[in-house]
This record gives C-alpha cells, sequence and structure tokens, in this order.
C-alpha cells in the first residue's frame, strides 16, 4: 500500500481564490510528522509547513493551513488567496517515528497546481 | 535564513565515470540526508547520516553510493561507476537535533538540488 497518496496530479485555480491540495497517508506509527514542499519548475524542494501526529491545532503559515483529519488520515494543505506564483508541484510527505530520530521522508506522488489570472 | 546549499548545479558526466555531489548543510543541524528525484518521478529517499556514520539507507543506496562528511561542513554523495539511470536531481536535506515539541526542530529543509545527466 501507498504511504502517501495524492489523488490529484493537476489542479487549476483561479487567481485570489483559495484551494485544497490532498493529501491522505498510512502508517501503524503512533508518532509521525507530515510535511508540504512546493517544487516550482526550477526544481527546489521549498519547505511550507509541518504538522506533528500529536500537535492537537492545524498547523499554519502564513496562507498556507493544514488540514490535519487524524481520524481519516488526511492532511490536506490548503493555500488561501491564491497566487501566480503558487503554480508549482507540491507534495506531501510523511515521516514515521519519534522525532528525535533521523527518519527518512516518504513522498506523494505530487500535485501540479496551476494558477490562472 | 540559513539554507542547504549544493554544488554543482548541474553535471554531465560519461557512464562508468565516478561522480561526487557535494553539500554544505545548515550549519548547527545534526541530521543530513539524500534523496533523488528521476525526472517526473516521486522524490525517493536514499540515505540518512548522524554522527558521522550511515543510520538508514534504502534499497537504491547499493554500493557503488558512498557518503562522506570529510570535515565540519561538507556532506558528500559519491557514486563510483555512473549508469544512465543514475540520471536525476540528487537533493541533499538536513536538519536540526532532537528538539521535541518544538516545531521548528523537525523540519527537514533541503537544497536546490544537483542535476545529474548520464550519457
Amino acid at each position: 500500500a501507498q504511504k502517501i497518496t495524492q489523488t490529484q496530479p493537476g489542479m487549476f485555480v483561479q487567481e485570489k481564490e483559495a484551494v485544497t491540495l490532498d493529501c491522505t497517508y498510512d502508517t501503524s506509527d503512533q508518532s509521525y510528522g507530515l510535511f508540504w514542499y512546493k517544487q516550482p519548475s526550477s526544481g527546489e524542494m521549498i519547505f511550507l509547513i509541518y504538522q506533528g501526529s500529536y500537535d492537537e491545532q492545524n498547523a499554519t503559515e502564513g496562507r498556507y493551513s493544514l488540514n490535519f483529519q487524524k481520524a481519516r488520515k488526511s492532511a490536506n494543505l490548503v493555500i488561501s488567496a491564491s497566487q501566480l506564483g503558487d503554480s508549482a508541484m507540491y507534495f506531501c510527505a510523511m515521516r514515521e517515528g519519534y522525532d528525535n530520530a533521523g527518519n527518512m521522508l516518504t513522498f506523494g506522488g505530487g500535485t501540479r497546481l496551476m494558477v490562472k489570472p | 535564513e540559513p539554507e542547504v546549499t549544493q554544488t554543482p548545479s548541474h553535471q554531465v558526466t560519461q557512464m562508468g565515470q565516478e561522480v561526487i555531489l557535494r553539500c554544505v548543510p545548515i550549519s548547527n543541524h545534526l541530521y543530513f540526508y539524500w534523496y533523488r528525484q528521476i525526472l517526473g518521478q516521486k522524490v525517493e529517499f536514499l540515505v540518512s547520516f548522524y554522527n558521522n556514520e550511515i543510520s538508514e539507507k534504502s534499497e537504491i543506496f547499493d554500493d557503488q553510493f558512498s557518503v562522506e562528511r570529510p570535515d565540519g561542513s561538507n556532506f558528500t554523495l559519491k557514486i563510483r561507476s555512473t549508469k544512465l539511470e543514475d540520471s536525476a536531481m540528487y537533493f541533499c536535506a538536513s536538519r536540526p537535533g532532537s528538539v521535541r515539541r518544538l516545531r521548528s526542530g523537525n523540519t527537514i529543509y533541503f537544497g536546490e538540488g544537483s542535476w545529474l545527466t548520464v550519457v
């Protein structure tokens, strides 16, 4: 089974509107972390937001928020007020195990977001 | 803001040649990683490094690969004899040490990547 599933290979959103990128995960660990990264066409991986499995509140970072639904094992990224510069590939990733371990990230297949002017 | 830096940004090499990709992780970070992304595919874990030794590696990281932290700042990935299928973007990443319940302590920062093309 896939550990991280992103079901939307591509999405369009109108500039200034909000968009939700879906991510579901599969783990039997009680402690894990969920990450979202942005990859523009230039190729670099830019960290956006992190949610720990024990965090009671949804993470927020500026225009980014993470809709964490633990029982459903979903960690959707919400981008508010989309901008043209948000057009990129977005990856959801998971780290299993405790915070103090150098555990690897497992990535989903990504969602390509295109913002229309 | 501190960042992970990687060199070269792009390298073309002949099949069978040795390649060394270099990375300078964020200073005071303790965990270091190499990932790769074949064009159009997922980002895949290669290896993690902590306390001057490999802590975890994937099936991809076979005997052709090695990592080294030769001094206090650099972290290198060596591919001994490159194959066509090694063509990919290689990402170095780092994170701080054990800082439980501190959100920033869990963040893994990636470099801008090194494009490797094997011909």
